[in-house]
């Protein structure tokens, strides 16, 4: 089966990092850009950056750029977000999406994980 | 940054009813990158429309995009009662691929 399978919710105190994954299955990791996006508790989705798993070409939006960082490790189809030090601001809920199209940097998400929720509060 | 905007905020209609949405860029879109997505409460979002017009894998044909350059158009022909949602824009054209706030289609 073609998904892409997220980490679990995170509940972490104000200044404490955070990693969270999402692992794509059934189709060639490497070969398609991978995103993330941001909802925020009621709010819309904001695009925070994509990464392509095959060299780990990466583009982030400059609300997002130094806040957080995308990586990826292409020996276990996964994609990572992290934060070094979060913010109560942080909290929301995160989606990674893969784009439409082999190897297309220009595309739309036709794949998304679940989402992983990170709650941070003191 | 191309900033998107959508209107209305919310449509409330009946079902059986058309349903008609805009969303409008700051700068023209290139290539016609603009898609559409349907995102229902406690679930991801979907893809519905690609390429300004063209429907997504599985999305039945009621649903159509329509526009080019900064101003374009999702058309529900006939609401269903699983329409009922949040929809958002997305450029695709120039990084940053910016989302619209969205327009909520609920039941009048």
């Amino acid at each position: 089966e073609v998904q892409l399978v997220q980490s679990g919710a995170e509940v972490k105190k104000p200044g404490e990092s955070l990693k969270i994954s999402c692992q794509g299955s059934g189709f060639s990791f490497t070969s398609y850009w991978v995103g993330w996006v941001r909802q925020m508790p009621g709010k819309g989705l904001e695009w925070m950056g994509i990464i392509y798993p095959g060299d780990s070409d990466t583009r982030y939006s400059p609300s997002f750029q130094g806040q957080v960082t995308i990586s990826a490790d292409k020996s276990i189809s996964t994609a990572h977000l992290q934060w070094s030090s979060l913010k109560a601001s942080d909290t929301a809920m995160y989606y990674c999406a893969r784009h439409k199209g082999f190897g297309d940097g220009y595309a739309p998400f036709d794949l998304w994980g679940r989402g992983t929720l990170v709650t941070v509060s003191s | 940054e191309n900033v998107l905007t959508q209107s209305p905020g919310t449509l409330s209609l009946s079902p059986g009813e058309r349903a008609t949405l805009s969303c409008r860029a700051s700068q023209g879109v290139s290539s016609s990158y603009l898609a559409w997505y349907q995102q229902k409460p406690g679930q991801a979002p979907r893809l519905l429309i690609y390429g300004a017009s063209s429907r997504a894998t599985g999305i039945p044909d009621r649903f159509s995009g329509s526009g080019s350059g900064t101003d374009f158009t999702l058309t529900i022909s006939r609401l269903e009662p699983e329409d009922f949602a949040v929809y958002y824009c997305q450029q695709y054209g120039s990084s940053p691929f910016t989302f619209g706030p969205g327009t909520k289609v609920d039941i009048k």
